[in-house]
């Protein structure tokens, strides 16, 4: 079945380490995005992709990073600048920000640190 | 800039119950207007969806639809169950990127 796959679903960090998450796609979809959610805040953008090899900062990029060495794959990285970290993550995937723009979800990846 | 504002949860109804959830927004030009939905420990999911003024979209009993003059696309059904318990976002694309409004939470009670 084609659709979006992150990994791990739940990872625990000492404070100070550096994590990445995964996210794969197998939709052929040109633009990936990087989301996080915390209660009552509805999601705020992290990066997000429009072609491989390139990326932009969002909203919220400072204590991540990312890279997009492959139209499937989109890591997120956590870094131990990050001053709240403790939060869900969605990566989403689209045809390109040219479209209707209809983000298609992974299942989200929580990370706690501890 | 865009941005979207929902009305804030959480919102708890009986089976049955008529829901309204309301999202107004702000934005430039004639964005896109969406409806996602998050079922507990998920990722989210388009619920429906309208591209231009006076569109309506529907899905699954809920309907919204797009009315320009009020800046508006409040989130409908007649008759919720208890499986439609969940998160609900209202989000706009403009020329850019999709912008989320805050969610609103809800619940149904049988």
């Amino acid at each position: 079945d084609g659709g979006i796959t992150q990994s791990p679903k739940y990872l625990f960090r000492k404070e100070g380490q550096n994590v990445t998450l995964s996210c794969e796609q197998n939709l052929n979809h040109d633009a990936m995005y990087w989301y996080r959610q915390d209660p009552g805040q509805g999601l705020r953008l992290i990066y997000y992709s429009q072609i491989v090899n390139d990326f932009q900062k969002g909203d919220i990029a400072e204590g991540y990073s990312v890279s997009r060495e492959k139209k499937e794959s989109f890591p997120l990285t956590v870094t131990s600048a990050q001053k709240n970290p403790t939060a869900f993550y969605l990566c989403a995937s689209s045809t390109g920000t040219g479209s209707t723009g209809e983000l298609f979800f992974g299942e989200g990846s929580r990370l706690t640190v501890l | 800039g865009d941005s979207v504002t929902q009305m804030e949860g959480p919102v708890t109804l009986s089976e049955e119950a008529f829901l309204t959830i309301n999202c107004t927004y702000t934005a430039t030009g004639y964005p896109s207007l969406f409806w996602y939905v998050q079922y507990p420990g998920e990722g989210l999911q388009l619920l429906l969806k309208a591209t231009k003024a006076d569109d309506k979209g529907s899905n699954k009993g809920f309907e919204a639809t797009y009315r320009k003059e009020t800046t508006s696309f409040h989130l409908e059904k007649g008759s919720v169950q208890v499986s439609d318990s969940a998160v609900y976002f209202c989000a706009l694309k403009g020329a850019q990127k999709l912008v989320f409004g805050q969610g609103t939470r809800l619940t149904i009670n049988p």
